[in-house]
């Protein structure tokens, strides 16, 4: 149904781990995102890449670490989280919008929970 | 930054009547979009506004973009249990590359 797969789909992770979330998109797509969705929160946007330079960092706290190794990959490095950043995590794609295309692609999204 | 807010965070409506939701941005949109999220799944695109005062229909679903591109409604007509989900609004900025969302509404259609 998606062109944008993350995986995994659900983690459980302590504070004092180290995790990452994994998305790839097979659309060929040059810009992608990462969005924190909270229960009752609207949709944050935290990273965003484009032609995997980062372009955006909406003041996300340092124990997020993203990395964009290439237009198809994007990953969200974690570690040392709080139970506040249980949320659902979810990636997304586009076509390069400064030429005024496209709309947001999103994947599934990894369900987050911090015990 | 960019502010989107829309109204009403939540709604209930008996299954066949019409459903409102509204978004207002606090700059100028080069364009809009609207996506439905049902429950447990991810936002999925539903159409984009571009211009000025621009009305668009799919099926029971109408899209308005306000005149002065700062707000913009989604309007449906007849609801149907299949309508559950929340709809968000997202308005990119004139360049770049972000796409920021409403705060999104919630609807429940009532059997």
């Amino acid at each position: 149904e998606t062109g944008v797969t993350q995986t995994p789909r659900h983690l459980v992770m302590g504070m004092t781990n180290k995790k990452s979330l994994k998305c790839e998109q097979h659309l060929g797509h040059n810009a992608m995102y990462w969005y924190k969705q909270s229960a009752k929160k609207p949709l944050e946007l935290m990273f965003v890449y484009s032609l995997e330079e980062r372009v955006e960092n909406n003041s996300v706290p340092s124990r997020f670490s993203p990395e964009c190794p290439n237009s198809s990959h994007l990953f969200l490095h974690l570690h040392t989280l709080q139970p506040e950043d249980s949320a659902l995590y979810l990636c997304a794609s586009s076509q390069d919008r400064d030429r005024g295309q496209g709309n947001a692609f999103f994947g599934q999204g990894t369900r987050l929970t911090v015990v | 930054g960019q502010q989107v807010m829309q109204i009403p965070q939540y709604q209930h409506v008996q299954e066949g009547e019409d459903f409102t939701t509204y978004c207002n941005s606090s700059t100028t949109l080069s364009n809009i979009q609207w996506y439905k999220q049902r429950p447990g799944g991810h936002p999925v695109f539903l159409i984009q506004l571009v211009k000025s005062g621009e009305v668009k229909k799919q099926k029971r679903l109408t899209f308005q973009f306000g005149e002065a591109k700062k707000n913009s409604s989604l309007h449906i007509t007849a609801t149907q249990t299949t309508d559950v989900g929340t709809y968000f609004c997202a308005g990119p900025p004139n360049t770049g590359n972000q796409f920021y969302f409403g705060t999104g509404t919630s609807l429940t259609v009532i059997p």
